[in-house]
C-alpha cells in the first residue's frame, strides 16, 4: 500500500473552483483508476488509465478531468467543483490487466462548500 | 451494462456469530474479487475467484464462486470485533477492462 499515495489527503473548497487531487504509484503499474465512494453508492469509477496518454471514461466522468503524461501520476481535476462532488476519492493502480487485483491509495476527503 | 449487486447493505452481529455476503451479477464474470474496507481506510484486496464453484478459506473466511459464475459469496465463521468494515465484491467480466463494484456489506460486530 506504500506504493500509492493521493495528495491532498483532506481539501475543503468552495463551489466553482477548480481542484487537482494527485495520485501516484511508485510500481510502475500500467493502469490506474479513480473511483469516488459515496454512502449508498458504493465505489464508483470516474476514469480509468491504460497506460500513459491513454484515459477512458468510467461510469461518472462528468465534471471532471485527467491526464496521465508519466506511468506514475494520475491526476484527477475538478474543473469547476460542485456541491454534489463532495465525496471520498480513491486512486487505485493494477499492474497489467485492468481486471487484476486492485491496490488502493488511502483517498481524499474532499468537501466542496 | 453489467451490474453487481450485494446484499445485505447492512449486518449487525454480535461476536461469535456468523456472518454472510452476497454478490450477484447480471452477466457471467470472468473472475470476482473481494475486498475490505475499514472504517476510515480505504479498500484492501481478499482473494480472487477465477473458476466456476470455486471455493477459498482464509481462516475463518470461506469464499465461493458460483457454477454459472454470475454470483459468489463471502461467508465469516464466529466473527471477532476485529472483522468491522464493508465488504465489497468486484466482478469483471472484459479482460482488460475495470473492476465493477458492488455497493457493499457494511458489518458491525458487537461484543
Amino acid at each position: 500500500d506504500a506504493g500509492i499515495t493521493q495528495s491532498p489527503r483532506y481539501k475543503i473548497t468552495e463551489t466553482g473552483r477548480q481542484v487537482t487531487l494527485m495520485c501516484h504509484q511508485t510500481w510502475s503499474h500500467s493502469y490506474m483508476f479513480w473511483y469516488r465512494q459515496d454512502l449508498g453508492h458504493g465505489l464508483r469509477l470516474i476514469y480509468y488509465s491504460a497506460a500513459a496518454d491513454i484515459t477512458d471514461k468510467g461510469e461518472v466522468p462528468d465534471g471532471y478531468v485527467v491526464s496521465r503524461s508519466k506511468t506514475e501520476n494520475f491526476p484527477l481535476t475538478l474543473e469547476s467543483a460542485t456541491r454534489s462532488q463532495t465525496s471520498v476519492y480513491f486512486c487505485a493502480s493494477v499492474p497489467w490487466g485492468g481486471s487484476e487485483t486492485q491496490y488502493f491509495g488511502p483517498g481524499t476527503r474532499l468537501l466542496v462548500l | 451494462g453489467q451490474q453487481v449487486m450485494q446484499i445485505p447493505q447492512y449486518q449487525h452481529v454480535q461476536e461469535g456469530e456468523d456472518f454472510t455476503t452476497y454478490c450477484n451479477s447480471s452477466t457471467t464474470l470472468s473472475n470476482i474479487q473481494w475486498y475490505k474496507q475499514r472504517p476510515g481506510g480505504h479498500p484492501v484486496f481478499l482473494i480472487q475467484l477465477v473458476k466456476s464453484g470455486e471455493v477459498k478459506k482464509q481462516k475463518r473466511l470461506t469464499f465461493q464462486f458460483g457454477e454459472a459464475k454470475k454470483n459468489s459469496s463471502l461467508h465469516i465463521t464466529a466473527t471477532q470485533t476485529t472483522d468491522v468494515g464493508t465488504y465489497f465484491c468486484a466482478g469483471s467480466s472484459n479482460s482488460g477492462y475495470a473492476l465493477n463494484f458492488g455497493k457493499g456489506t457494511s458489518l458491525l460486530v458487537t461484543p
